[in-house]
């Protein structure tokens, strides 16, 4: 299977807690992205990379956050000190773009966060 | 003005009808725009994508833009039950960005 995998599928935690979520890109993808997904919305943007450089974090991610991408393939996002309310769909998605290449985005099949 | 809008839906067709679900963005500049499909408790599935005015065709879909009235649609013809999700409009803007919609849940009625 060469689309977007992502670890944990689902993840039970308690509130206080820090959780870690991995992000493996297609492999000749340059761009990754984090997004937040709650019942009845659309993703929500977190940050994104292209290669090993963070370019963007939302204004919506409090300090608690971190996302990495070491060496511009796989990527991990750290969420400290969880909060019922960080409670959602976490989703990857990775692109090829730059260029005038279109940024289509293909997701991977999310990890769902529940905090107790 | 929220910068990609959807009807929320839900809308409800019988089996065989056209489906048609609008997207509005606020971007004028926006370069690209897609459709995904998103099952319950999946993940979204790219459908199509379009980024010229006019039509573009993939089987049973057809994408319409509509750069000057900032108007993207999504026709689904033949509508099956298993067509039956919440259908999410993306648009890439012109600060380099993707920015979804909030998604139309769709009903197709055996």
């Amino acid at each position: 299977d060469t689309g977007v995998s992502q670890d944990p599928r689902h993840k039970i935690t308690k509130r206080g807690q820090n959780v870690t979520f991995r992000c493996d890109p297609i492999s000749e993808h340059n761009r990754l992205y984090w997004y937040r997904q709650t019942l009845g919305q659309g993703p929500e943007f977190l940050t994104y990379f292209q290669n090993e450089a963070q370019l963007e974090k939302s204004r919506l991610l409090s300090d608690r956050f971190s996302a990495e991408r070491p060496k511009g393939s796989f990527s991990t996002l750290e969420i400290q000190r969880t909060e019922q309310g960080d409670s959602a769909m976490y989703l990857c998605a990775s692109s090829l773009s730059g260029g005038g290449i279109t940024d289509t985005q293909y997701f991977g099949p999310g990890t769902r966060l529940t905090v107790l | 003005q929220k910068e990609v809008e959807q009807n929320s839906g839900p809308l409800s067709v019988p089996e065989g009808a056209i489906a048609s679900l609008n997207c509005t963005y606020s971007d004028r500049g926006s370069q690209s725009f897609f459709w995904y499909r998103q099952y319950s408790g999946k993940s979204p599935e790219l459908i199509m994508f379009i980024y010229s005015n006019g039509d573009k065709e993939d089987g049973r879909f057809t994408a319409q833009l509509n750069k000057a009235s900032q108007y993207v649609s999504l026709l689904i013809r033949d509508s099956q039950p298993s067509d039956s999700a919440t259908y999410l409009c993306a648009v890439w803007t012109s600060y380099d960005k993707v920015i979804f919609g909030p998604g139309t849940s769709l009903s197709v009625i055996p």
